[in-house]
């Protein structure tokens, strides 16, 4: 079946850092990957939407300049945490997706703390 | 607005039992499809079964289906015959449109735990 490999699993980093987590998709071509926040014990809250070649919807509230995404491929989505706060501290996942497809594939999972 | 709700936080299920997860939704589309997920707490996001919104038939995967009832617009989960390892949170997610274009939107999760 289609996999996501998402890229680190935990990271730790110190406060004014940059973090990149990465997603890639191993046996199908990930036309659109959506990015999503979860807090503790919270639902998945959608971060962006990105389409390969292009650049990413943000949604209400998430700042592009801070959480920056790139699909430059059919493979590979990037998510970089820019000068990371104790306050990004979470869960993040990606959720890859086919054009024609009603199903998604989503990635383990990166644990950010932030000290 | 809340599109998908869950109004289960917490759940308790005895081993070998059935437990029905609620869900409710609100679209206007007539195109949509829903989906169920399992979180252990891993975190990793395992599916489980998905309707679409002009499928006739009840899903089922398994010990898994989902009782769609679209003039309700509701997609509970059934798991018959819980086992040890079904303790986890689960999450009602809903698509609008045709397909995998559009982002999921989930609901707040129930949280199942499962008893000897």
């Amino acid at each position: 079946g289609a996999v996501v490999s998402q890229h680190p699993s935990r990271v730790i980093c110190k406060s004014g850092t940059s973090v990149k987590i990465e997603c890639r998709s191993l046996d199908f071509q990930a036309t659109t990957m959506f990015w999503y926040r979860q807090f503790p014990k919270q639902s998945l809250m959608l971060m962006a939407t990105s389409n390969e070649g292009s650049k990413a919807t943000y949604e209400q509230g998430v700042e592009k300049d801070k959480f920056l995404i790139n699909h430059a491929s059919l493979t590979l989505s990037t998510l970089t945490v820019t000068s990371a706060h104790p306050e990004d501290s979470s869960f993040y996942i990606c959720s890859a997706s086919q054009t024609g497809n009603y199903g998604y594939t989503f990635g383990s999972g990166t644990r950010l703390t932030v000290v | 607005a809340q599109k998908i709700t869950q109004t289960q936080p917490g759940m308790f299920v005895q081993e070998k039992e059935a437990v029905t997860l609620d869900c409710t939704y609100d679209t206007s589309d007539q195109s949509y499809g829903l989906f169920w997920y399992k979180q252990p707490s891993s975190g990793e996001m395992i599916f489980l079964i998905y309707q679409g919104s002009y499928d006739e038939q009840n899903a089922t995967e398994g010990r898994y289906s989902l009782n769609f009832q679209k003039a309700r617009k509701s997609a509970n989960l059934v798991i018959s015959a819980s086992q040890l390892g079904d303790s986890a949170m689960y999450f009602c997610a809903m698509r609008e449109g045709r397909d995998s274009g559009y982002a999921l939107n989930f609901g707040k999760g129930t949280s199942l735990l499962v008893t000897p």
